[in-house]
């Protein structure tokens, strides 16, 4: 089981500022099939990024995924008020399909 | 567009079952996977299983084996996921989400609240 560990926890940033995370995974993620989820309270997750870098239909181009093998990262070129939420890496290259545990990006 | 719609919450006394269904529209069924992740309160996300409706053959995660039931029903565009010997620590949000094939999980359900209290 390919277990990922996402860092930091949590993340305080102002509207406006750039957002940095870090998704590392113990083994290397097959075809680079890592996904960036956002989720807010009482909502489903929504997917961000597929493929590592690649955006969901309707993203904005604020998102942005990168990395290759075992580290990976979402950024957020200019967060706006509706960014602040959770967010999750998933690798679904190979089975079981895992989760990291998220980080919380809160207002400052 | 692709909706997923699941079934209500349920509330189950410990050592009972509960079944949640999630019926498909607006897209292909059979060909896609189908997969069942749960929420705990306050928690992260946690892949139970997942079926590609046109072979039937489920895959579980190690921790739910033996507990969990994954089936998908092709003349109605519906999966279905059945946990039994169910504790407290089960009490989650339980969604269904559809996988497409190098995008991953595209399309959610609205999740179904299952709540385990004597």
């Amino acid at each position: 089981e390919i277990v990922l560990t996402q860092s930091p926890g949590t993340l305080s940033l102002s509207p406006g500022e750039r957002a940095t995370l870090s998704c590392r995974a113990s083994q290397s993620v097959s075809s680079n099939y890592l996904a960036w989820f956002q989720q807010k309270p009482g909502q489903a997750p929504s997917l961000l990024i597929y493929g590592a870098s690649s955006r969901a239909s309707g993203i904005p181009d604020r998102f942005s995924g990168s990395g290759s093998g075992t580290a990976f990262t979402l950024t957020i070129s200019r967060l706006e008020p509706e960014d602040f939420a959770v967010y999750y890496c998933q690798q679904y290259g190979s089975s079981p399909l895992t989760f990291g545990q998220g980080t919380r990006l809160e207002i400052k | 567009q692709v909706q997923l719609v699941q079934s209500g919450a349920e509330v189950k006394k410990p050592g009972s079952s509960v079944k949640v269904s999630c019926k498909a529209s607006g897209g292909p069924f059979s060909s896609y996977a189908i997969s069942w992740v749960r929420q705990a309160p306050g928690q992260g996300l946690e892949w139970m299983g997942g079926i590609i409706p046109t072979f039937g053959k489920a895959d579980y995660a190690q921790k739910f084996q033996g507990r969990v039931t994954i089936t998908a029903d092709e003349s109605t565009s519906t999966a279905y996921m059945e946990l039994i010997s169910l504790r407290s620590d089960d009490t989650a949000v339980y969604y269904c989400a559809r996988e497409a094939l190098a995008v991953g999980l595209e399309y959610w359900g609205q999740g179904t609240l299952v709540t385990v209290s004597s």
